[in-house]
């Protein structure tokens, strides 16, 4: 199994939006509602951002927002904050195992 | 409030095995979730490991790729969960977090431990 696809870096200005993409297979972003987007700060653990494609858990501003469409995921930002740098990680069932995105660094000029 | 709490050795010798705990707090390890691994490699990105329910009759799950090295077991007298990875090499040098999953979504993560493969 392969890493789910992502760019390795996007950028915005503040107020802005971006949008991440996650590419898979028709065997897990394709088949599976069970994607989600997971914010890494430098050497903190990643917190969970969006669940079950777009569903957002509390606390999570409605900046965030997800989406899918066949074996793309996609993870928007709006009104982009400094506090959004950060990197990005999408992930999604796989039927019998988790695979992770390679990760997406942004960068908020 | 659920808490996660990594111990085990931060160093471990090349050809040994990696042996970690995962203490959990505020939540029963026998409620309806998953408990797993990830790991990330120095300025790398996210690696699933596995996971293993009480609650799902002690099913497991583990990285195909990682599958034929690695055991995770709980310890419900404990609220604890482990992992053991065989025959490490220094590509298995990486944070490890411990979890708690939920339909393949991962809700919480321990603070992460450092294990580095280093004769």
């Amino acid at each position: 199994q392969s890493a789910l696809t992502q760019p390795r870096s996007v950028s915005g200005s503040p107020g802005q939006s971006v949008t991440i993409s996650c590419t898979g297979t028709s065997s897990d972003v394709g088949r599976y509602i069970y994607v989600s987007w997971y914010q890494q700060h430098p050497g903190k653990a990643p917190k969970l951002m969006i669940y079950d494609v777009s569903k957002r858990p509390s606390g999570v501003p409605d900046r965030f927002s997800g989406s899918k469409s066949g074996n793309t995921a996609s993870l928007t930002i709006s009104g982009l904050q400094a506090e959004d740098e950060a990197d990005y990680y999408c992930c999604s069932h796989a039927g019998t195992y988790v695979l992770f995105g390679g990760g997406t660094k942004l960068t908020v000029l | 409030q659920v808490q996660l709490q990594e111990s085990g050795p931060g160093l471990v010798k090349p050809s040994e095995t990696l042996s970690l705990t995962c203490a959990v707090s505020g939540y029963s390890i026998s409620s309806d979730c998953y408990w797993g691994w990830i790991r990330q490699a120095p300025g790398k990105g996210l690696e699933w490991i596995g996971t293993i329910s009480i609650y799902h009759s002690g099913n497991t799950f583990y990285n195909p790729s990682l599958k034929s090295r690695v055991t995770i077991s709980v310890d419900a007298s404990k609220n604890q969960f482990s992992l053991k990875l065989t025959s490490v090499t220094a590509a298995d040098t990486a944070v490890y977090y411990c979890s708690r999953e939920v339909l393949s979504t991962t809700l919480d993560w321990g603070q992460g431990t450092l294990v580095t493969v280093s004769s």
